[in-house]
């Protein structure tokens, strides 16, 4: 896949349990933060977002989390299934156009 | 609705060649961007459509990477002449607004040899 010799951090969880992926961001004028997941052999895909204005937010089984004090930002997934199984990518924005990506975090899940 | 679209999807090509990529954003878009990353590296900005105008072209890495989106629709990254660095994977992504959720296509993975 395309993450060949792109070395992650990798979170092993079991199939049912919580799961946390962290990101710390570079930028404190950064208003705009997303979570993508990307599968292999596929983009990345829009998972959930938040503004600077809130420091939670929730949707269906995942969560984030914001702390703009530390300049960081967690994704929680609730009851990880195997589907789940993917890298995931923190991106921030300065209310500009471009998106600035954090390297990854692949998330491994096992039954 | 069709999410945004991109051919090919592997292109392998020897050093010194040219190669074009196309992306077709989601209908109705007016942004599309693209973004690619290469071994080891993170994800990074190339450049940013607004219809067919050009309006951050910040991220493109040297005169041999050329973008056009002729008419506001769908949008083509020319590298002429590629260099075995260029390769990696090129993702293009389209949303509404300049600073609205930004949707991926599949990517194309590009080889230089």
């Amino acid at each position: 896949g395309e993450s060949v010799g792109l070395h992650l951090p990798t979170l092993s969880v079991q199939e049912g349990d919580n799961s946390i992926i962290n990101c710390a961001y570079s930028n404190s004028a950064s208003d705009y933060f997303i979570w993508y997941k990307q599968e292999s052999g596929k983009g990345p895909q829009f998972i959930i977002d938040i503004r600077s204005n809130m420091d939670k937010r929730q949707g269906q089984r995942v969560t984030v989390l914001l702390n703009k004090t530390v300049k960081h930002l967690s994704l929680q997934i609730a009851a990880t299934q195997p589907g789940d199984s993917a890298v995931y990518f923190c991106a921030e924005n300065m209310n500009t156009d471009k998106l600035i990506f954090g390297t990854g975090t692949r998330l491994q899940v096992f039954p | 609705e069709a999410g945004v679209t991109q051919f090919p999807s592997h292109s392998v090509i020897e050093k010194g060649q040219t190669v074009t990529l196309r992306c077709d954003p989601i209908s109705g878009h007016d942004n599309l961007y693209w973004y690619r990353r290469v071994m080891g590296k993170e994800i990074k900005f190339l450049l940013h459509f607004v219809k067919e105008s050009k309006q951050d072209e910040s991220g493109m890495p040297n005169n041999r990477f050329l973008a056009e989106r002729t008419g506001g629709t769908y949008s083509t990254l020319k590298v002429q002449p590629a260099e075995l660095e260029d390769s990696g994977v090129y993702f293009c992504a389209s949303s509404q607004g300049p600073t609205d959720t930004q949707y991926f296509g599949p990517g194309t993975r590009l080889t230089v040899l």
